[in-house]
């Protein structure tokens, strides 16, 4: 069946870091790719998605592009702020049609 | 507010006693799906909804889970005999699924805890 699989965490940077959460999947035929956030006290939020192979998701600094021959969807922020701390998940919709997150990764990111 | 709502966000209860949730999705949506979430884990799939037809229904459902959505717009997720595992946060989501890529959208969810 569909998978995802997130790099360990917690991951703890300092503000303006470099921010780069590995993120791999297995499927078939060519699923959607999503990043979900959750803040602090929140609900789950789309942060970005890619619907095709070499699709770049964005939004508030973060991107992901999709990557077919590696299975691949990895997020990165150039320069991270205290407010981006939260939890990550990588997730996909497969070809029937059910949505599989990983296990999610969190994030903290000192002053 | 045209958000996917759920009720209770809370629920204490006591092993053995039978407890339900309700989620409503949005207005438009005709896709619901219903997530358990335990602490440092991710969403785990439980069942899903197109309109009122039950399309699929994880082995983790046990036959004390039931799950309904009878007119195709509000789903009630009943948990009977409750055991002290079944302690979690339980997601609902809704999505307009016309297209496989389409975003699905979460409530703020129900935390259950058993004693």
């Amino acid at each position: 069946g569909d998978s995802v699989t997130q790099m360990e965490g917690p991951v703890t940077l300092s503000e303006e870091a470099f921010l780069t959460i590995n993120c791999t999947y297995t499927a078939t035929g060519y699923p959607s790719l999503f990043w979900y956030v959750q803040y602090p006290g929140e609900g789950l939020q789309l942060l970005l998605k890619a619907t095709k192979a070499d699709d770049k998701g964005s939004n508030k600094g973060f991107e992901a592009t999709y990557r077919k021959e590696t299975t691949s969807f990895h997020l990165e922020k150039g320069s991270v702020q205290v407010s981006d701390s939260a939890v990550y998940f990588c997730a996909l919709v497969g070809a029937n049609s059910k949505l599989t997150f990983g296990k999610g990764i969190t994030l903290s990111v000192r002053p | 507010d045209t958000g996917v709502s759920q009720d209770p966000r809370h629920k204490i209860t006591k092993r053995g006693q039978n407890v339900t949730f309700r989620c409503d999705p949005i207005s438009e949506h005709n896709r619901l799906y219903w997530y358990r979430q335990t602490l440092g884990q991710g969403p785990e799939f439980l069942t899903y909804f197109q309109n009122e037809a039950q399309l699929e229904k994880s082995r983790l459902l046990s036959d004390r889970f039931s799950a309904e959505r009878p007119k195709g717009s509000f789903s009630t997720l009943e948990i009977q005999r409750t055991e002290q595992g079944d302690s979690a946060m339980y997601l609902c989501a809704s999505s307009l699924a016309n297209q496989m890529n389409t975003e699905a959208f979460f409530g703020q969810g129900t935390r259950l805890t058993v004693v």
